[in-house]
C-alpha cells in the first residue's frame, strides 16, 4: 500500500510568486490534513477535509492560502502570493478514522526568497 | 482546548543507554489517544508509539515504552538501548477534534 505521497519535496520561490503543494493520501482514507512547522516552531493543524469537504480551515494563516481537495482524492495548497514568513515545511496527513493515527507525508519544505 | 507541553528542547544520550523524553498535556475528555511521533533527517514524520487512554498498562513497541500517568496527564516516552538510527525531533502528539495538537518537539541526539 502506497503511503502519503508529496509534490514537490522542495520548493524555492521569490516573494510575491505563487506556488502549489500537492497531496496524495493514502487510499481510501477519508480525512486529509495539512498542517506546517516554520522553522524551530511546533507543528501547526492548517485545515482538515472530509472528502473533498473542509471541515475545519480554522489555522489557515490568512487568505492567501487556498486549499482544495477535488473529488475527495488528492489535495492542493495553493499560496498566492506568498510573504517570507511563508516558509517551512508544509506537511499532508491522511486517516481512515476520525481521530485515529494519521500518517505523514515527506513534507514540502518552501523557501520564499 | 487542548495542548501538549514538551519541556525538553533538546536532549542527548550514549549509545545503547536509555532515555527519556517529557510530555504533559491537558485536556477535559476522559477517553483519548496519545501519540508520539519521530521526525528523522529525512523529514518523514513517523508514528513509533500510541497509548489508548482507557487502558492502564503502558504501551510498548521493542525498544519505544512509555509511562503514561492519567492522572498528572503525562505521557513521557522512553527508548531502551538508543541507537544512531533514533536520532530524530520527537513530538508528542493529542488527537484533538478535527487535528493533531502537537508540543514543541525534542531534538534527540545520540552520541556514539
Amino acid at each position: 500500500e502506497a503511503g502519503v505521497t508529496q509534490f514537490p519535496s522542495h520548493s524555492v520561490i521569490e516573494k510575491g510568486q505563487t506556488v502549489t503543494l500537492r497531496c496524495d493520501p493514502i487510499s481510501g482514507h477519508d480525512n486529509l490534513y495539512w498542517y506546517r512547522r516554520v522553522m524551530g516552531k511546533e507543528i501547526k493543524f492548517l485545515l482538515h477535509f472530509v472528502k473533498e469537504s473542509k471541515q475545519d480551515e480554522s489555522g489557515m494563516p490568512n487568505n492567501r492560502f487556498l486549499a482544495e481537495r477535488t473529488g475527495g482524492t488528492y489535495s492542493t495548497l495553493k499560496v498566492q502570493p506568498a510573504e517570507l514568513e511563508d516558509s517551512g515545511v508544509y506537511f499532508c496527513a491522511s486517516s481512515q478514522v476520525y481521530r485515529g493515527e494519521q500518517y505523514f507525508g515527506p513534507g514540502t519544505r518552501l523557501t520564499v526568497t | 482546548a487542548q495542548t501538549v507541553t514538551q519541556s525538553q528542547p533538546e536532549m542527548s544520550v550514549q549509545e545503547a543507554e536509555t532515555v527519556t523524553l517529557s510530555c504533559t498535556y491537558d485536556t477535559s475528555e476522559s477517553d483519548y489517544y496519545l501519540f508520539w511521533y519521530k521526525q528523522p533527517p529525512s523529514r518523514q514524520m513517523i508514528l513509533v508509539i500510541r497509548q489508548e487512554a482507557y487502558k492502564q498498562q503502558n504501551a510498548t513497541e521493542n525498544r519505544f515504552s512509555v509511562n503514561f500517568q492519567k492522572a498528572a496527564k503525562s505521557f513521557s516516552l522512553k527508548i531502551s538501548d538508543s541507537q544512531l538510527g533514533d536520532a530524530a525531533m520527537y513530538f508528542c502528539a493529542y488527537p484533538g477534534a478535527q487535528k493533531l495538537v502537537f508540543g514543541q518537539g525534542t531534538r534527540l541526539t545520540i552520541n556514539p
